[in-house]
């Protein structure tokens, strides 16, 4: 199994310019979540998804959109990049409810706005 | 709103020596305590966690110290080993209508020196 995976590893955006990060599980897990990790302020949960075709906004969800067509699929979109936004983005998976808590993170993207 | 604060921010204890971080939170619906590793480049990954129902977990050299009635938990590395070094963050689950999320600390970076 590969776990959780993540595309691109690296990104480089000027200010204004969107891009759509993609997220993958193999574990059939019904959560997916996505944090941007930024220096001296941890894991903040940016969208997150209970299962195939929901999304929730988490506690930074501005400047961002999600979707999850299929259930294996995370995908984070920014439309109009911001430096602000300049982070390290880690998707993360799990089962939820009775299958456990445990989140699965992937390697993260870390993506520049110029 | 930092709803789990975690401290110190960087940590440095020699080789063999035990290592203590700590966090608090304020929230009385957490119900679940994980504790997550990062090592550089990599996406955090579940170290050992603990329920409130309980007052400390151990599993090998990494102990978990629980205090429900000060809200507060600790993560304790006995023995700490050069590759002890990482970040640690601290979390808390909350369950709300069916959504699971963590909420997690700042993270400590540990270093270990011979």
């Amino acid at each position: 199994n590969a776990g959780v995976t993540q595309t691109p590893k690296f990104r480089v955006l000027k200010t204004g310019q969107s891009m759509t990060l993609l997220c993958a599980q193999d574990m059939n897990h019904e959560y997916m979540y996505w944090y941007r990790q930024d220096p001296g302020m941890g894991l903040r949960l940016i969208h997150y998804s209970v299962g195939e075709g929901t999304t929730a906004k988490g506690e930074v969800p501005d400047g961002y959109n999600v979707s999850r067509l299929k259930k294996q699929n995370f995908l984070l979109g920014l439309e109009s990049a911001a430096p602000s936004q300049t982070s390290v983005y880690f998707c993360a998976s799990s089962y939820g409810g009775s299958g456990g808590y445990e989140q699965y993170f992937g390697p993260g993207t870390r993506l520049t706005v110029t | 709103q930092q709803q789990v604060k975690q401290s110190p921010q960087s940590l440095i204890v020699q080789k063999g020596g035990i290592s203590i971080i700590n966090c608090a939170y304020e929230n009385t619906a957490f119900d679940y305590f994980p504790w997550y590793q990062q090592f550089p480049g990599k996406g955090p990954a579940l170290l050992i966690a603990i329920r409130p129902d309980v007052s400390e977990k151990k599993e090998g050299r990494f102990t978990i110290s629980f205090n429900k009635s000060a809200k507060q938990f600790s993560l304790h590395i006995m023995d700490s080993q050069p590759g002890d070094s990482a970040t640690y963050f601290c979390a808390a689950r909350a369950l709300n209508f069916g959504n699971e999320k963590l909420t997690f600390g700042t993270g400590t970076r540990l270093t270990i020196i011979p």
